[in-house]
Protein backbone atom coordinates (compact mmCIF):
# COMPACT_ATOMS: atom_id res chain seq x y z
CA UNK A 1 0.00 0.00 0.00
CA UNK A 2 1.15 3.29 -0.87
CA UNK A 3 1.97 5.55 1.61
CA UNK A 4 1.71 9.13 -0.44
CA UNK A 5 -1.30 9.00 -2.74
CA UNK A 6 -1.59 12.25 -5.32
CA UNK A 7 -3.34 11.89 -8.72
CA UNK A 8 -1.03 11.49 -11.49
CA UNK A 9 -2.82 13.68 -13.92
CA UNK A 10 -1.87 15.93 -16.29
CA UNK A 11 -3.87 18.42 -14.80
CA UNK A 12 -4.87 21.08 -17.72
CA UNK A 13 -5.42 24.32 -16.36
CA UNK A 14 -5.74 27.63 -18.18
CA UNK A 15 -3.83 30.19 -18.16
CA UNK A 16 -4.86 32.57 -15.16
CA UNK A 17 -6.72 29.95 -13.36
CA UNK A 18 -6.39 28.03 -10.15
CA UNK A 19 -4.57 24.71 -9.92
CA UNK A 20 -5.75 22.73 -6.83
CA UNK A 21 -3.27 19.41 -6.75
CA UNK A 22 -4.26 17.10 -3.44
CA UNK A 23 -1.92 14.56 -1.62
CA UNK A 24 -3.21 12.37 1.27
CA UNK A 25 -0.85 10.43 3.03
CA UNK A 26 -1.21 7.19 5.83
CA UNK A 27 1.59 7.87 8.30
CA UNK A 28 -0.23 9.78 11.42
CA UNK A 29 2.94 10.29 12.95
CA UNK A 30 4.47 12.87 10.46
CA UNK A 31 4.94 16.33 11.37
CA UNK A 32 6.42 18.21 8.18
CA UNK A 33 5.25 17.97 4.73
CA UNK A 34 6.36 19.41 1.62
CA UNK A 35 5.97 20.45 -2.10
CA UNK A 36 8.51 20.15 -4.60
CA UNK A 37 8.50 20.65 -8.82
CA UNK A 38 10.32 19.40 -11.40
CA UNK A 39 10.25 20.30 -14.65
CA UNK A 40 11.16 17.72 -17.38
CA UNK A 41 14.37 16.97 -17.06
CA UNK A 42 15.27 18.66 -14.40
CA UNK A 43 15.76 17.91 -10.62
CA UNK A 44 12.85 18.62 -7.93
CA UNK A 45 13.44 22.06 -6.09
CA UNK A 46 11.40 22.81 -3.08
CA UNK A 47 8.30 25.00 -3.10
CA UNK A 48 6.75 25.03 -0.11
CA UNK A 49 7.04 23.22 3.36
CA UNK A 50 4.05 23.69 5.81
CA UNK A 51 4.04 21.36 9.27
CA UNK A 52 1.05 22.99 11.03
CA UNK A 53 -2.82 22.66 10.00
CA UNK A 54 -3.84 25.76 7.97
CA UNK A 55 -3.21 27.60 5.34
CA UNK A 56 0.76 28.47 4.35
CA UNK A 57 0.95 31.16 1.59
CA UNK A 58 4.23 31.84 -0.34
CA UNK A 59 3.34 34.23 -3.34
CA UNK A 60 1.41 32.46 -5.85
CA UNK A 61 1.51 29.92 -3.88
CA UNK A 62 -0.82 28.57 -1.02
CA UNK A 63 -0.38 25.46 1.19
CA UNK A 64 -3.04 23.44 2.96
CA UNK A 65 -2.79 20.73 5.60
CA UNK A 66 -5.19 19.29 7.55
CA UNK A 67 -3.56 16.10 9.44
CA UNK A 68 -6.61 14.91 11.30
CA UNK A 69 -8.14 14.08 7.72
CA UNK A 70 -4.53 13.00 6.36
CA UNK A 71 -4.17 15.19 3.65
CA UNK A 72 -2.09 18.32 2.19
CA UNK A 73 -2.89 20.10 -0.87
CA UNK A 74 -0.64 22.55 -2.98
CA UNK A 75 -3.16 25.59 -4.68
CA UNK A 76 -1.47 27.93 -7.93
CA UNK A 77 -2.93 31.02 -8.21
CA UNK A 78 -3.17 33.12 -11.62
CA UNK A 79 -1.17 29.64 -12.98
CA UNK A 80 1.57 30.53 -15.79
CA UNK A 81 3.09 28.72 -18.74
CA UNK A 82 5.81 28.50 -16.49
CA UNK A 83 3.99 26.18 -13.46
CA UNK A 84 3.85 23.37 -16.19
CA UNK A 85 5.79 20.68 -14.59
CA UNK A 86 5.45 17.31 -12.26
CA UNK A 87 4.66 18.66 -8.52
CA UNK A 88 5.92 16.07 -5.93
CA UNK A 89 4.28 15.63 -2.77
CA UNK A 90 6.74 14.33 0.42
CA UNK A 91 6.42 13.74 4.15
CA UNK A 92 9.85 13.44 6.27
CA UNK A 93 8.91 10.15 7.91
CA UNK A 94 12.06 9.55 10.11
CA UNK A 95 14.30 11.53 12.39
CA UNK A 96 17.50 11.00 9.80
CA UNK A 97 15.52 13.23 7.29
CA UNK A 98 13.83 10.28 4.95
CA UNK A 99 11.30 11.53 2.62
CA UNK A 100 7.93 9.67 1.45
CA UNK A 101 7.32 10.83 -1.98
CA UNK A 102 4.49 10.68 -3.53
CA UNK A 103 4.35 9.38 -7.85
CA UNK A 104 4.08 13.52 -8.52
CA UNK A 105 0.99 15.13 -9.93
CA UNK A 106 1.37 16.73 -13.69
CA UNK A 107 0.29 20.09 -14.50
CA UNK A 108 0.07 21.44 -17.51
CA UNK A 109 -1.16 25.42 -18.08
CA UNK A 110 -2.32 25.93 -21.44
CA UNK A 111 -2.12 29.53 -22.89
CA UNK B 1 26.11 28.60 -1.15
CA UNK B 2 26.61 25.67 -3.34
CA UNK B 3 24.28 23.26 -3.75
CA UNK B 4 24.44 19.16 -3.79
CA UNK B 5 27.24 18.83 -6.47
CA UNK B 6 27.12 15.24 -9.02
CA UNK B 7 28.74 14.22 -10.95
CA UNK B 8 29.06 12.95 -14.34
CA UNK B 9 26.33 15.06 -15.36
CA UNK B 10 25.64 12.02 -18.54
CA UNK B 11 27.11 8.61 -18.60
CA UNK B 12 26.52 6.15 -21.31
CA UNK B 13 28.64 2.70 -20.96
CA UNK B 14 28.09 -0.38 -22.28
CA UNK B 15 26.42 -3.17 -20.67
CA UNK B 16 28.77 -4.69 -17.78
CA UNK B 17 31.23 -2.04 -17.00
CA UNK B 18 31.47 -0.62 -13.75
CA UNK B 19 29.73 2.66 -12.97
CA UNK B 20 30.38 5.16 -10.13
CA UNK B 21 28.38 8.24 -9.35
CA UNK B 22 29.49 10.68 -7.38
CA UNK B 23 28.13 13.16 -4.94
CA UNK B 24 29.45 16.01 -2.73
CA UNK B 25 26.73 16.94 -0.20
CA UNK B 26 26.13 20.72 0.97
CA UNK B 27 28.36 21.78 3.78
CA UNK B 28 26.79 20.92 7.18
CA UNK B 29 24.66 18.66 5.71
CA UNK B 30 24.63 15.15 7.58
CA UNK B 31 22.01 13.05 5.64
CA UNK B 32 22.61 12.19 1.91
CA UNK B 33 20.11 10.33 -0.14
CA UNK B 34 20.73 8.36 -3.25
CA UNK B 35 17.29 7.96 -5.70
CA UNK B 36 16.42 6.78 -9.33
CA UNK B 37 13.99 7.72 -10.86
CA UNK B 38 12.28 6.39 -14.20
CA UNK B 39 8.42 7.29 -15.76
CA UNK B 40 7.64 3.57 -15.06
CA UNK B 41 8.90 3.58 -11.49
CA UNK B 42 9.27 7.23 -10.41
CA UNK B 43 10.93 8.36 -7.77
CA UNK B 44 12.48 5.65 -5.33
CA UNK B 45 15.13 6.24 -2.65
CA UNK B 46 17.86 3.53 -2.87
CA UNK B 47 20.03 4.07 0.13
CA UNK B 48 20.57 6.61 3.00
CA UNK B 49 23.45 7.73 5.25
CA UNK B 50 23.43 10.07 8.55
CA UNK B 51 26.58 10.89 9.64
CA UNK B 52 28.29 9.22 6.87
CA UNK B 53 26.74 5.94 8.76
CA UNK B 54 23.96 4.02 6.24
CA UNK B 55 20.74 4.03 7.86
CA UNK B 56 18.79 1.94 5.67
CA UNK B 57 19.50 0.36 2.23
CA UNK B 58 16.70 -1.46 1.81
CA UNK B 59 16.17 0.24 -1.68
CA UNK B 60 19.05 -0.87 -3.43
CA UNK B 61 18.09 -3.07 -6.27
CA UNK B 62 20.23 -5.71 -6.04
CA UNK B 63 24.41 -6.95 -4.97
CA UNK B 64 25.60 -5.05 -7.76
CA UNK B 65 24.52 -1.95 -6.12
CA UNK B 66 26.77 -0.37 -3.48
CA UNK B 67 27.18 2.89 -1.60
CA UNK B 68 29.84 4.28 0.41
CA UNK B 69 30.33 7.50 1.92
CA UNK B 70 33.75 7.41 3.22
CA UNK B 71 33.55 11.31 4.97
CA UNK B 72 30.80 14.27 4.97
CA UNK B 73 31.49 15.61 1.83
CA UNK B 74 31.77 12.72 -0.50
CA UNK B 75 29.86 9.61 -1.61
CA UNK B 76 29.51 7.39 -3.72
CA UNK B 77 26.91 5.01 -5.72
CA UNK B 78 28.61 2.38 -8.09
CA UNK B 79 26.82 -0.55 -10.35
CA UNK B 80 29.11 -3.18 -10.61
CA UNK B 81 28.16 -4.77 -13.68
CA UNK B 82 25.73 -2.37 -14.99
CA UNK B 83 22.67 -3.95 -16.97
CA UNK B 84 20.33 -1.65 -19.44
CA UNK B 85 17.87 -1.79 -16.94
CA UNK B 86 19.98 0.07 -14.79
CA UNK B 87 19.60 2.83 -17.38
CA UNK B 88 17.49 6.04 -15.40
CA UNK B 89 18.48 9.49 -13.41
CA UNK B 90 20.27 9.33 -10.52
CA UNK B 91 19.56 12.28 -8.00
CA UNK B 92 21.72 12.76 -4.69
CA UNK B 93 20.17 14.74 -2.14
CA UNK B 94 21.14 16.20 1.44
CA UNK B 95 19.42 17.57 4.14
CA UNK B 96 20.11 18.72 7.75
CA UNK B 97 18.42 15.02 9.19
CA UNK B 98 18.91 14.00 12.43
CA UNK B 99 15.78 16.08 13.86
CA UNK B 100 15.26 18.79 12.43
CA UNK B 101 12.32 19.16 9.96
CA UNK B 102 14.24 20.90 7.34
CA UNK B 103 13.88 19.94 3.40
CA UNK B 104 15.94 17.78 1.13
CA UNK B 105 17.77 19.31 -1.37
CA UNK B 106 18.50 17.53 -4.92
CA UNK B 107 21.42 17.59 -6.92
CA UNK B 108 21.11 18.04 -10.53
CA UNK B 109 21.16 13.95 -11.41
CA UNK B 110 23.24 11.80 -13.42
CA UNK B 111 21.21 10.53 -16.12
CA UNK B 112 22.47 7.24 -16.77
CA UNK B 113 22.88 5.32 -19.86
CA UNK B 114 23.84 1.30 -20.45
CA UNK B 115 23.85 0.15 -23.90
Amino acid sequence: QKEVEQNSGPLSVPEGAIASLNCTYSDRVSQSFFWYRQYSGKSPELIMSIYSNGDKEDGRFTAQLNKASQYVSLLIRDSQPSDSATYLCALLTDSWGKFQFGAGTQVVVTP
Amino acid sequence: DAGVIQSPRHEVTEMGQEVTLRCKPISGHNSLFWYRQTMMRGLELLIYFNNNVPIDDSGMPEDRFSAKMPNASFSTLKIQPSEPRDSAVYFCASSLGQDSNQPQHFGDGTRLSIL
